[in-house]
């Protein structure tokens, strides 16, 4: 039930462009976008509800494909401060819970 | 901004001991949770708490782990006797409606070491 991110870790340099995927081979109603910094907390970055959605914050944006059961967040021209790990959480119909993936580590370099 | 705040920030104790995780959600949530994460992993769902119920828990969640709201503010997580592999770091979370389409908001977290 755990969703399954790709890639696992990624080095870019500044100023380029990134995508992770979160798959689920279940049925999702929802999708969460977090990312981690080394030692801290996760920290929420953006919401999908339906199918198809959209969402965008700054340079970051995320959509949805509730067909295929996955979501992508994009990150374009990125900047230092994105480096962290990476997380989608994925709620399923009828569970009260989100079910973090695997994780992807984005190291970016001057 | 309102946080989520732990106590301790770090806990060290022997294994077969109580520990009891503190948290203090942000006041006008209603959804509460528990993850943890051992050094370098994924962040797992430990308990979803609402209406001073447990509504669900994981396989990790055993007879060994409760959860209480004691006072109304505060939330605990309590590990009767820690084993080894219960070191890691224990997230506590809030929500102020359901999952689907509001944030979990995070605490700095609680780092477990079980000696």
């Amino acid at each position: 039930q755990q969703p399954v991110q790709s890639p696992q870790a990624v080095i870019l340099r500044e100023g380029e462009d990134a995508v992770i995927n979160c798959s689920s081979s279940k049925a999702l109603y929802s999708v969460h976008w977090y990312r981690q910094k080394h030692g801290e907390a996760p920290v929420f970055l953006m919401i999908l509800l339906k199918g198809g959605e959209q969402k965008g914050h700054e340079k970051i944006s995320a959509s949805f494909n509730e067909k295929k059961q996955q979501s992508s967040l994009y990150l374009t021209a990125s900047q230092l401060s994105y480096s962290g790990t990476y997380f989608c959480g994925t709620e399923m119909y009828g569970n009260e819970k989100l079910t973090f993936g695997t994780g992807t580590r984005l190291t970016i370099i001057p | 901004e309102p946080e989520v705040t732990q106590t301790p920030s770090h806990q060290v104790t022997q294994m077969g001991q109580e520990v009891i995780l503190r948290c203090v959600p942000i006041s006008n949530h209603l959804y509460f949770y528990w993850y943890r994460q051992i050094l370098g992993q994924k962040v797992e769902f430990l308990v979803s708490f609402y209406n001073n119920e447990i509504s669900e828990k994981s396989e990790i969640f055993d007879d060994q782990f409760s959860v209480e709201r004691p006072d109304g503010s505060n939330f605990t997580l309590k590990i009767r006797s820690t084993k080894l592999e219960d070191s890691a770091m224990y997230f506590c979370a809030s929500q102020v409606r359901a999952i689907y389409d509001s944030p979990l908001h995070f605490g700095n977290g609680t780092r477990l070491t079980v000696t």
